[in-house]
């Protein structure tokens, strides 16, 4: 059982370039979510998915897009990579949005914006 | 904006000595959250706590919950080196479209052999 699995590990871009982080998780997880982490800031809510087909907007959406055609899936596309966004980004999955199910993560990507 | 916030920003203790920590939140919430990243890992979950609950224990953990003064803690007693790690609490507010969690920006946590 895999859990949930971010590729890349680690990724340099150039100002300008847009990529796509993966996401994947086998545990048939309604809810996923982007986090990223940036020392001092914690964690903040990038976008989130309730179920395939569905997503919203978190704390900090902007320069991000995601999609949810799959259970399994959650890309997470950087449409114009910006200095500001060099981070720690992190996929999580639970059971349920309801409330009550903790978050799995991924063990995140470290994104460098040159 | 962050909801919960932890208190202390950093924490060094020795091993055996028991280590608390705190959080804080601004607004109502359904269930709170602790979760620990050792460095350069995901966080991993420890306790949930339900709002109608006050106490939960999971081995070496105690968190309590007190949502008058919207306040949470965890103890983690009996400390060991490997307990080394930052501990981060999150709130969950809303469901179906509407759950979001939103976590603190931690405490770090150093137990020394």
């Amino acid at each position: 059982n895999a859990g949930v699995t971010q590729t890349p590990k680690f990724q340099v871009l150039k100002t300008g370039q847009s990529m796509t982080l993966q996401c994947a998780q086998d545990m048939n997880h309604e809810y996923m979510s982007w986090y990223r982490q940036d020392p001092g800031m914690g964690l903040r809510l990038i976008h989130y998915s309730v179920g395939a087909g569905i997503t919203d907007q978190g704390e900090v959406p902007n320069g991000y897009n995601v999609s949810r055609s799959t259970t399994e899936d959650f890309p997470l596309r950087l449409l114009s990579a910006a200095p500001s966004q060099t981070s720690v980004y992190f996929c999580a999955s639970s059971y349920s949005g309801r409330g009550n199910s903790p978050l799995h993560f991924g063990n995140g990507t470290r994104l460098t914006v040159t | 904006s962050q909801q919960g916030e932890e208190d202390p920003q950093a924490l060094s203790i020795q091993e055996g000595e028991n280590a608390t920590m705190n959080c804080s939140y601004k607004t109502s919430i359904n269930n709170l959250q602790w979760y620990r990243q050792n460095s350069g890992r995901g966080l991993v979950h420890l306790i949930l706590i339900r709002s109608n609950e006050r106490e939960k224990h999971s081995g070496r953990l105690r968190v309590t919950l007190d949502t008058s003064k919207k306040s949470s803690s965890l103890l983690i007693t009996a400390s060991r080196a490997a307990d080394t790690a930052s501990y981060f609490c999150a709130t969950a507010r809303g469901g179906g479209s509407n759950y979001k969690l939103t976590f603190g920006k931690g405490t770090l946590l150093t137990v020394n052999p």
